[in-house]
């Protein structure tokens, strides 16, 4: 069954300072990851997503992550964290059963403070 | 362009009572999708239509129905409204379904309490 762990509830960064949101999957098959990001009472905004290709995928806001297939990981990373990424991420896997239904992790607060 | 659109924002229901959420999208997006989400379980699907007159369950389908109306509007409705439902509910479009790869755009939600 495909599954998505994020291990840390929360994470914290002083602004400036790099920071790393981690994810691990467990899929059968090629994976298709994505990372979505949610603010306070809003929906979710996509920020990236690997199908295929280059190990590091960039996206919207300054955002990356660096998918490590022996790791089976799909870390988000930024090279300098603003106080304005403070949000909830949420990192997904594509599901079979579903279609092409997003199987979702519980998702990470991420908190810069300034 | 709207995107993804859904109303009410906010509903407050008494047990037993139904309702009907809306959703409609703008982008001409074949697959559309319902998700609740609630504290500390991320998001889990509802149910999905792959295109424009199939409809199918996901992982937590027991007390919902929906209804594809066009390639447009897919709608959720609660029967018979249980505290259990309590949540936010989000809605999604992609471009393509039928197993292919795209990305899923959503609504800003709609917050509801069952008392």
């Amino acid at each position: 069954a495909q599954s998505v762990a994020q291990p840390e509830d929360q994470v914290n960064v002083a602004e400036g300072n790099p920071l790393t949101v981690k994810c691990t999957y467990s899929v059968s098959g090629n994976p298709y990851l994505f990372w979505y990001v949610q603010y306070p009472n809003r929906g979710l905004q996509f920020l990236l997503k690997y199908i295929t290709g280059d190990n590091l995928v960039k996206g919207s806001y300054g955002f990356e992550a660096e998918f490590n297939k022996s790791q089976t990981s799909f870390h988000l990373k930024k090279p300098s964290a603003l106080v304005s990424d403070s949000a909830l991420y949420f990192c997904a896997v594509r599901g079979l059963q579903a279609g092409t239904a997003l199987i979702f992790g519980k998702g990470t607060t991420l908190s810069v403070s300034s | 362009n709207a995107g993804v659109t859904q109303t009410p924002k906010f509903q407050v229901l008494k047990t037993g009572q139904s309702m009907t959420l809306q959703c409609a999208q703008d982008m001409n997006h074949n697959s559309m999708y319902w998700y609740r989400q609630d504290p500390g379980m991320g998001l889990r699907l509802i149910y999905y239509s792959a295109s424009e007159g199939t409809t199918d369950k996901g992982e937590v389908p027991n007390g919902y129905n929906v209804s594809r109306l066009n390639k447009r509007e897919f709608s959720l409705r609660l029967e018979s409204a249980a505290p259990s439902q309590t949540s936010v509910y989000f809605c999604a479009s992609s471009e393509v379904g039928g197993g292919l790869v795209d990305t899923q755009y959503f609504g800003p939600g709609t917050r509801l309490t069952v008392l």
